[in-house]
């Protein structure tokens, strides 16, 4: 059963507008929230994470929100650049493990 | 960027051949990890190791094995590669000493199983 979901295998969106990629989560004991990004032929790179204890955390252009209730997770680009165009992924882990939990992937188009 | 090599590149084998895939870090962490990536599924884990000679299993280990003999190289080895094992796989490392888990990925290795 896949514990991190990301429902929208595709997201297109116009350049300076804002762009949304959703996460879903099924396990409570998560408590520690990435988001990586990913270009054609290179290795995920990490972008902006969130503890349980925020419900927000912002980086320059990249904000993620969690939602502990709805066990839900976004990330919000604004404004959004043709560079952003990549596969992000969402990734949890909980705390104590060495190990990440991955969704599928999001691939973000921006266009001009 | 942190220092994680991945070797080879690409690779084209045929079924029932043993390959092995190399990773080497220049940063002294202490986990290394072996991911695949496809179509429709992630990243999924497949072995991860927590120190020199200390390996384990993760969400896809079945036809994978993996040593770590030395801190900066984490072996993954296809026994004998089955077309299903075609696929692009990671390396990733992490320090372990920090209560979050940021891990840190290698550029990547394309395999085919002919």
């Amino acid at each position: 059963d896949q514990q991190v979901k990301q429902n929208s295998p595709s997201l297109s969106v116009q350049e300076g507008r804002i762009s949304i990629l959703n996460c879903d989560y099924t396990n409570s004991m998560f408590d520690y929230f990435l988001w990586y990004k990913k270009y054609p032929a290179e290795g995920p790179t990490f972008l902006i994470s969130i503890s349980s204890i925020k419900d927000k955390n912002e980086d320059g252009r990249f904000t993620v929100f969690l939602n502990k209730s709805a066990k839900h997770l976004s990330l919000h680009i604004v404004p959004s650049q043709p560079g952003d165009s990549a596969v992000y992924f969402c990734a949890a882990t909980q705390g104590g493990s060495e190990k990440l939990v991955f969704g599928k992937g999001t691939k973000l188009t921006v266009n001009p | 960027d942190a220092g994680i090599t991945q070797s080879p590149r690409h690779k084209v084998t045929e079924t029932g051949t043993p390959v092995t895939l190399r990773c080497h870090q220049t940063e002294n962490h202490r986990y290394m990890y072996w991911y695949r990536q496809d179509p429709g599924h992630g990243l999924r884990l497949i072995h991860y190791s927590y120190g020199v000679k200390d390996t384990d299993k993760g969400e896809v280990s079945d036809g994978y094995s993996v040593s770590r003999s030395k801190t900066e190289d984490f072996l993954l080895t296809l026994e004998s590669a089955t077309s299903s094992q075609t696929s692009v796989y990671f390396c990733a490392i992490s320090t372990g000493l920090a209560r979050n888990n940021e891990q840190f990925f290698g550029p990547g290795t394309r395999l085919t199983v002919l």
